[in-house]
């Protein structure tokens, strides 16, 4: 069973449309994140969750929407693709907030044309 | 400046050398401090956390050094498989977010 999973890991889309990316977390984690990467390779933190509840929210679009319906899942809600949202986004977990071990789902390709 | 600054190599090394590297970080309040392995288009693997007084994990050495707020990763007899770019990552003390470098690559060559 894979720990960290998310969906779809790739997606080509125009610019202008909506889609989600899923991310389901086996491991019992208290804490989500979302990450982005881009092509120069920076991993940047978008949202975090701990227990469902929204504590680190970096400075990004609010086309960027995360939800956690319950503490092993979090999804990202993109709303009016631009060119510039094409990265890897990875969902991660980990035990608790102040852990710096996280474990990082496979990564969702995001391709905005 | 960046939070967290590494060369980004690429470092070329052949099988069995010693490679050695640093990350910098500029928050004199980092608490925590990481190295992370990711392989190419594939995720972030945590390979060790750094501690105060050093850490070694078999052909791995990493050390930190506060004074001067870097830390380094040294890899002896280099294996091919020890090709990947080696992400630095800091912890802040008070909300403890991770700053992540954008990477140092290494390729080890037969």
């Amino acid at each position: 069973d894979t720990a960290v999973s998310q969906t779809p890991k790739y997606l080509v889309t125009q610019m202008g449309n909506d889609k989600s990316i899923k991310c389901e977390q086996n491991l019992g984690h208290d804490t989500m994140y979302w990450y982005k990467q881009d092509s120069k390779k920076f991993l940047k933190i978008m949202f975090s969750y701990n227990n469902k509840e929204l504590i680190i929210n970096e400075t990004v679009p609010n086309r960027f929407s995360p939800k956690s319906p319950d503490k092993a899942h979090l999804n990202l809600h993109i709303n009016s693709l631009e060119l510039g949202d094409s990265a890897v986004y990875f969902c991660a977990s980990s035990q608790v907030q102040s852990s710096g071990e996280l474990f990082f789902g496979e990564g969702s390709r995001l391709t905005v044309l | 400046r960046k939070e967290v600054e590494q060369d980004p190599g690429p470092f070329n090394v052949p099988e069995g050398a010693t490679v050695a590297f640093n990350c910098t970080y500029s928050n004199s309040a980092s608490q925590s401090f990481f190295w992370y392995r990711q392989d190419c288009r594939k995720e972030p693997k945590l390979l060790m956390s750094v501690y105060s007084s050093g850490n070694e994990d078999g052909r791995f050495t990493a050390q930190l050094n506060r004074a001067s707020q870097y830390i380094s990763l040294l890899i002896r007899d280099s294996k091919l498989s020890d090709s990947a770019t080696y992400l630095c990552v800091v912890s802040r003390s008070n909300d403890y977010k991770l700053s992540f470098g954008a990477g140092t690559t290494v390729t080890v060559r037969a």
